[in-house]
């Protein structure tokens, strides 16, 4: 399983540009999480997924939007670039057991607004 | 008051030594616990979950204080690959989009 997979990388931005970043998750999670960490700073949660089709926003949500159309995909898209969206972006999924949850993240997209 | 609290440090401990992090909650409600480690530049990654009866990986010891609403994470023997945040994690049984993550403790290991 390759788990969860971000792209790209990394990207430069100019104010006012939009973009989206990919995320997908090849573990069958009917969960799906995206957060920003700034540096220095912890994780702040943009949107969540609970399944296909369903969506919600989370603590920072404003100037980002997202989509669910499959259990396998949740990009993250964002419309009007500006330099305080200048952040490490990861996207996770989970499963519930009785012990709680866990979630995969994966490796992190670095964005750059200029 | 933040749902999950921790020291930032940083922390900087020689090879060898013992060190220990503090982290304390403030939903009673809370029923899962982890802590969590993420290198520079690198995502979060599971370390281990948190038990009432305190639970032991290798060199690494965690407990739960239900009580006073705190868990705690020991690193006996420290090596220089231990240097990173750690990340409290503090989820309710039910709600997946309630995990919160605590802003995480700096740990340098020096030789």
């Amino acid at each position: 399983n390759a788990g969860v997979t971000q792209t790209p990388k990394f990207r430069i931005l100019k104010i006012g540009q939009s973009m989206t970043l990919q995320c997908a998750q090849d573990m069958n999670h009917n969960y799906m999480y995206w957060y920003r960490q700034d540096p220095g700073m912890g994780l702040k949660l943009i949107y969540y997924s609970v399944g296909a089709g369903i969506t919600d926003k989370g603590e920072v949500p404003n100037g980002y939007n997202v989509s669910r159309s499959t259990t396998e995909d949740f990009p993250l898209r964002l419309e009007l670039a500006a330099p305080s969206q200048t952040s490490v972006y990861f996207c996770a999924s989970s499963y519930l057991t009785s012990g709680g949850e866990t979630q995969y993240f994966g490796p992190g997209t670095r964005l750059l607004v200029l | 008051r933040k749902e999950v609290e921790q020291d930032p440090g940083p922390f900087n401990v020689p090879e060898g030594a013992t060190v220990a992090f503090n982290c304390t909650y403030s939903n009673s409600a809370s029923q899962s616990f982890f802590w969590y480690r993420q290198d520079c530049r690198k995502e979060p990654k599971l370390l281990m979950s948190v038990y009432s009866s305190g639970n032991e990986d290798g060199r690494f010891t965690a407990q739960l204080n239900r009580a006073s609403q705190y868990i705690s994470l020991l690193i006996r023997d420290s090596k220089l690959s231990d240097s990173a945040t750690y990340l409290c994690v503090v989820t309710p049984y039910t709600g997946g989009f309630k995990t919160i993550f605590g802003a995480g403790t700096r740990l340098f290991v020096k030789a």
